[in-house]
């Protein structure tokens, strides 16, 4: 595997279930971040990583909980989540935070619907 | 707060006609400027960058993009599209002065080009 992998890459469940999104970066990368795209909006940044620690919630409810056990992986934990969650859950990696550019390499997303 | 503008929320164009998509951002300052593209069905990749230099980035598949400083602009352009390039595409910006000093990349909300062959 190259890049940054997700999986699942589509995930549906009801509100009272709990799942989690599975990231890899095979990038040798040390910042990592999830992103909720929803259609008609800019891409949110969720969370952020760097060096296996959390740098930024960006005012995230806490029914979405990120883990980083290490540079290469990354979690977000799912439970109780609402219909309006359903979005594209996109994670991304960079050298890190404070690389001078800072590009940032996506993964395919994992496509969750919230019944 | 920082933010970044994209003008067109879709664009509908014919093949071979020439394309330009605009991106506006907020601050001055020191930016570091991106373009990105959503092919259907597969993830965000890097289309072209700005960084320093020459302020016409040229990226892949015939994409360029002009960085004007003094319009807080930088708009990509392709003289003539194809049906290939139906896809959305994202303008980012990251301010390395902002956010606790780390480059923070904002995105626009995208534009989506459907290219009718």
């Amino acid at each position: 595997e190259t890049g940054v992998t997700q999986t699942p890459r589509h995930l549906v469940m009801g509100m009272t279930n709990k799942k989690s999104l599975k990231c890899e970066q095979h990038l040798g990368h040390n910042a990592m971040y999830w992103y909720k795209q929803s259609a008609k909006k800019p891409l949110e940044l969720m969370f952020v990583y760097n060096f296996k620690e959390q740098t930024e919630n960006n005012s995230v409810p806490s029914r979405f909980s990120p883990e980083c056990p290490n540079s290469s992986h990354l979690f977000l934990h799912l439970h109780t989540l609402q219909p309006e969650d359903s979005a594209l859950y996109l994670c991304a990696s960079s050298q890190d935070l404070y690389h001078p550019y800072n590009e940032q390499f996506f993964g395919p997303g994992t496509r969750l619907t919230v019944l | 707060a920082q933010s970044v503008s994209q003008h067109n929320h879709h664009v509908i164009l014919s093949e071979a006609a020439s394309l330009e998509l605009g991106c506006n951002y907020s601050y001055g300052g020191t930016v570091n400027l991106f373009w990105y593209v959503q092919y259907p069905g597969q993830h965000l990749q890097l289309l072209l960058k700005y960084f320093s230099g020459d302020p016409l980035v040229k990226g892949i598949k015939g994409f360029e993009a002009e960085f004007i400083k003094s319009k807080f602009s930088f708009n990509l352009r392709k003289p003539s599209v194809q049906w290939s390039d139906t896809a959305e595409y994202f303008c980012a910006v990251n301010w390395s002065k902002f956010s606790g000093g780390y480059n923070k990349l904002i995105f626009g909300a995208g534009t989506r080009l459907a290219v009718h062959p």
